[in-house]
């Protein structure tokens, strides 16, 4: 059974750093791409970008690019998102999710997310 | 950038059949996914390549496209289907995959 366990709630400053993860079981994890996707509060799906652990090429959606490092640890089964400085407005539902990346792009499995709050 | 569009809210009663569109000026073109989020719950897929379903996925949830607008039609609903709905495509050069949801409520 295809799992993505993701790192739990996390509660920040603005202006710090964070970094949560999403670990993969149940195939093999670096023959297939990861996207991460945020949901804001009351608001609907944003795709933020997507790494392929096997070789580590990650793509960035434009309104995030420069905004988050997305990064893979196959060694370990592991994706991770990361914010050097954090904002209010990063406050959000953050869900990783295994896709199909070929002809067709959709998410297959979904993360149970990882709620991020920055709050002074 | 491509954008995807959606009704806001869709309101069915049980045993009825709930029709949710996807609008978009390529669609036709695009191959469009669908995804069930309940409240408090990740997304689930729940059609695929426009009208494929993952195993697991209830007979009464099917997709269709005709010109540009995608359709998923939800047969026999019910209380359990009650849920926000979202359509997707794929360009990668664009911000906006994701239709803006739809609210499906079961009278």
């Amino acid at each position: 059974e295809v799992q993505l366990v993701q790192s739990g709630a996390e509660v920040k400053r603005p202006g710090e750093s964070l970094k949560i993860s999403c670990k993969g079981s149940g195939y093999s994890f670096s023959n297939y791409w990861i996207a991460w996707v945020r949901q804001m509060p009351g608001k609907g799906l944003e795709w933020m970008g997507i790494i392929y652990p096997g070789d580590s090429d990650t793509r960035y959606s434009p309104s995030f690019q420069g905004q988050v490092t997305i990064s893979a640890d196959k060694s370990i089964s592991t994706a991770y998102l990361q914010w050097s400085s954090l904002k209010a407005s990063d406050t959000a539902m953050y869900y990783c999710a295994r896709i199909l990346y070929g002809g067709t792009v959709y998410f297959q499995h979904w993360g149970q997310g990882s709620l991020v709050t920055v709050s002074s | 950038s491509y954008v995807l569009t959606q009704p806001p809210s869709v309101s069915v009663a049980p045993g009825q059949t709930a029709r949710i569109t996807c609008g978009g000026n390529n669609i036709g073109s695009d191959r469009v996914h669908w995804y069930q989020q309940k409240p408090g719950q990740a997304p689930v897929l729940v059609v695929h390549d426009d009208y494929d379903r993952p195993s697991g996925i209830p007979e009464r949830f099917s997709g269709s496209k005709s010109g540009n607008t995608a359709t998923l039609t939800i047969s026999r609903v019910e209380a359990g289907d009650e849920a926000d709905y979202y359509c997707q495509v794929w360009d990668e050069s664009s911000d906006r995959v994701f239709g803006g949801g739809t609210k499906l409520t079961v009278l």
